[in-house]
């Protein structure tokens, strides 16, 4: 099994709706989870973070929480073609204090104008 | 906030060419710097870590005297390709993290182009 677990897609949705993208982990020790955003050719870039069990929202983005089931979500709403990139979730490694995370292989998502 | 600057963006240079990229965080200081790389349509992968001072940590499966990492400091982090080869062509990324529990910051990465 791997650690972070995403669907690698493509997700395609159409303009205007809402994208769900998930992640499942697997260290029940984990207490930092991450979203990036990685557009072709270029780095991720960190969109949002969450620490808590439930909701956090962020403009268009809500990142979602449920430690005892072991998944981290991300909505983005009123979807827009400049949202089509791949969303990789991290997760942060229990052990040590180096910050490392660890990475799911990215959903691609596609919003169709 | 939270900027990490990396140099140069795109290199491109012959077999057997050692290549040097840097990697700052601009606006804060950085407990710890990662090196990752990545081919096309492929997930990122963890390279090493570097903690400044110290030794770098090498994920399995990479070479440490292939790729050297120097950790001067606190802002500033170097990636050394040594003798590369087409096969080391690919995105390298660094980012940079104030510890356990906090988020990682990407540079814009390295395009590496060994001809």
């Amino acid at each position: 099994q791997k650690e972070v677990e995403q669907n690698s897609g493509p997700l395609s949705v159409p303009e205007g709706a809402i994208a769900s993208l998930n992640c499942t982990y697997s260290d029940r020790g984990s207490q930092s989870f991450f979203w990036y955003r990685q557009y072709s050719g270029k780095s991720p870039e960190l969109i949002m973070s969450i620490y808590s069990n439930g909701d956090k929202e962020d403009g268009r983005f809500t990142a979602q929480l449920n430690k005892a089931s072991q998944y981290v979500s991300l909505l983005i709403r009123d979807s827009q073609p400049s949202d089509s990139a791949t969303y990789l979730c991290a997760v942060n490694l229990p052990s040590g204090n180096t910050g490392k995370l660890i990475f799911g292989q990215g959903t691609t998502l596609q919003v169709k104008p | 906030g939270a900027v990490v600057s990396q140099h140069p963006s795109r290199v491109i240079c012959k077999s057997g060419t050692s290549v040097k990229i840097e990697c700052r965080s601009l606006d804060f200081q950085a407990t710890t710097m990662f090196w990752y790389r990545q081919f096309p349509k492929q997930s990122l992968m963890l390279m090493a870590t570097s903690n400044e001072g110290s030794k770098a940590t090498y994920e399995q499966g990479v070479e440490k005297d292939k790729f050297l990492i120097n950790h001067a400091s606190l802002t500033l982090s170097t990636l050394t390709v040594t003798s590369a080869h087409p096969e080391d062509s690919s995105f390298y990324i660094c980012s940079a993290g104030t510890g356990r529990g906090q988020p990682q910051h990407f540079g814009d990465g390295t395009r590496l182009s060994i001809l």
